[in-house]
């Protein structure tokens, strides 16, 4: 049964980059049925699009973060990264990784996503 | 970048009754593209809906999705206690996709 592992730092300081990791076992990334996402849920609140990756490479992001974010895939290890940089207070969240089932056509991708990672709680302070 | 409202915010409902809870969207949205997920305190969002009234595999058959346009429903038939939770809508016919701010169901 496919499972999804998001790892990575609890505690980002201010104005640095936040790196979290998503460990997928078994099966495999390489899908062409499948994208890769990141979502973020802030304590209390509700849920945040941060973007979406394929096997290929192609990447997809939320306008509100495009300049801030990069998202990789390494599928020698089963494995896709998200890095946020310039984190402020705001970025305080619980981060989810997640298998994402949909098309993309023209750039734009058409996703929901139906299995969902054990969620990381990163705050950012000093 | 599409808004979902939903309403009600909170849901007081006793175990057996019906609830019936809406997203409305601030602009049109093609029902093939709209999900249904919900989340436990604690826990991660699990998808209920998607494609607006698709079940995902496992989901009992007292949950079911409907609408068109800018209005979509979920609805539960009839409550069991693992039921209540807080549930969200999501559309992705539009980048962003993005969520409605949650419907939390609570035992009355």
């Amino acid at each position: 049964q496919l499972q999804l592992q998001g790892s990575g730092p609890g505690l980002v300081k201010p104005s640095e980059t936040l790196s979290l990791t998503c460990t997928v076992s078994g099966g495999s990334i390489n899908s062409n049925s499948y994208y890769w996402g990141w979502i973020r849920q802030p304590p209390g609140k509700g849920l945040e699009w941060i973007g979406t990756i394929h096997s290929n490479g192609n990447t997809y992001y939320n306008p509100s973060l495009k300049s801030r974010v990069t998202i990789s895939v390494d599928t020698s290890k089963n494995q896709f990264s998200l890095r946020l940089s310039s984190v402020t207070a705001a970025d305080t969240a619980v981060y989810y990784c997640a298998r994402q089932d949909g098309i993309a056509v023209a750039g734009k991708g058409y996703w929901y996503s139906d299995l969902w990672g054990r969620g990381t709680l990163v705050t950012v302070s000093s | 970048e599409i808004v979902l409202t939903q309403s009600p915010d909170t849901l007081s409902l006793s175990p057996g009754e019906r609830a019936t809870l809406s997203c409305r969207a601030s602009q049109s949205v093609s029902s093939r593209y709209v999900a249904w997920y919900q989340q436990k305190p604690g826990q991660t969002p699990r998808l209920l809906i998607y494609g607006a009234s698709s079940r995902a595999t496992g989901i009992p058959d007292r949950f079911s999705g409907s609408g068109s346009g800018t209005d979509f429903t979920l609805t539960i038939t009839r409550l069991e206690p693992e039921d209540f939770a807080v549930y969200y809508c999501q559309q992705y016919d539009s980048s962003p996709q993005t969520f409605g701010q949650g419907t939390k169901v609570e035992i009355k």
